[in-house]
């Protein structure tokens, strides 16, 4: 089988750095990517990492390591709008393409000022 | 806007009764995925279409079947619907098969009473 974990909830105070971390277990394993869902929104995505090491975009950094089956979202000078649910999910190999996603249960980052 | 379109947005209906739910995906884009996410839940993948055809099933019941037509715009039909089945379902499109960027619709969200 598969499976994601992913802290259910992180607290940060606003212009701090927060890191959410995601573990998986599936075969198959093509990518790790992350999206971003506000309160009953469209979750966006954020970023993708299929090689080992770190991706950076903006505030947002996310790594991978493939050999320890773990990765991590980093969200530098938090803002308030960064409070969402924050979801790892794992690209694998399905009948010959790398076509589905499974998500994890997501994070809910709450950010206080 | 991630150019993803969904109709209806809400949707309230019966116990045992049949909906169908509409997407476009963005102009261009030949793949369409489709995800069901339950009350604080993560996204389930349901199931995957490209050009026409159905290419990745997920966690998908029996009662739900889906199809895409020749226009690329996609249906996902809830039969016998139980009160389980209320959940925000989801669109997602993406230009090739299994691309690392899945643009999601804004949802439809499905009360079963």
């Amino acid at each position: 089988g598969q499976s994601l974990e992913q802290p259910s909830e992180v607290t940060a105070v606003e212009g701090a750095i927060v890191q959410i971390n995601c573990t998986y277990q599936t075969s198959g394993f093509y990518g790790l990517s992350w999206y971003q869902q506000h309160d009953g929104g469209a979750p966006t995505f954020l970023s993708y990492n299929a090689l080992d090491g770190l991706e950076e975009t903006g505030r947002f950094s996310s790594f991978l390591s493939r050999s320890d089956s773990y990765g991590y979202l980093l969200l530098q000078e938090l803002q308030m709008k960064d409070s969402a649910s924050y979801f790892c999910a794992v690209r694998k190999w399905s009948s010959g393409s790398a076509r589905q996603l499974t998500f994890g249960s997501g994070t809910q980052l709450t950010v206080l000022p | 806007d991630s150019g993803v379109t969904q109709t209806p947005k809400h949707l309230i209906t019966a116990t045992g009764q049949r909906v169908t739910l509409r997407c476009s995906p963005r102009s261009g884009d030949l793949s369409v995925y489709w995800y069901q996410q339950s009350l604080d839940q993560g996204l389930q993948f349901l199931i995957q279409y490209y050009n026409g055809e159905e290419r990745a099933k997920g966690n998908i019941l029996e009662r739900f079947s889906a199809q895409q037509f020749p226009d690329l715009h996609s249906e996902l039909n809830l039969s016998s619907l139980e009160l389980g089945d209320s959940a925000l379902y989801f669109c997602a499109s993406s230009v090739v098969e299994g691309g690392e960027t899945q643009y999601f619709g804004p949802g439809t969200r499905l009360l079963v009473l």
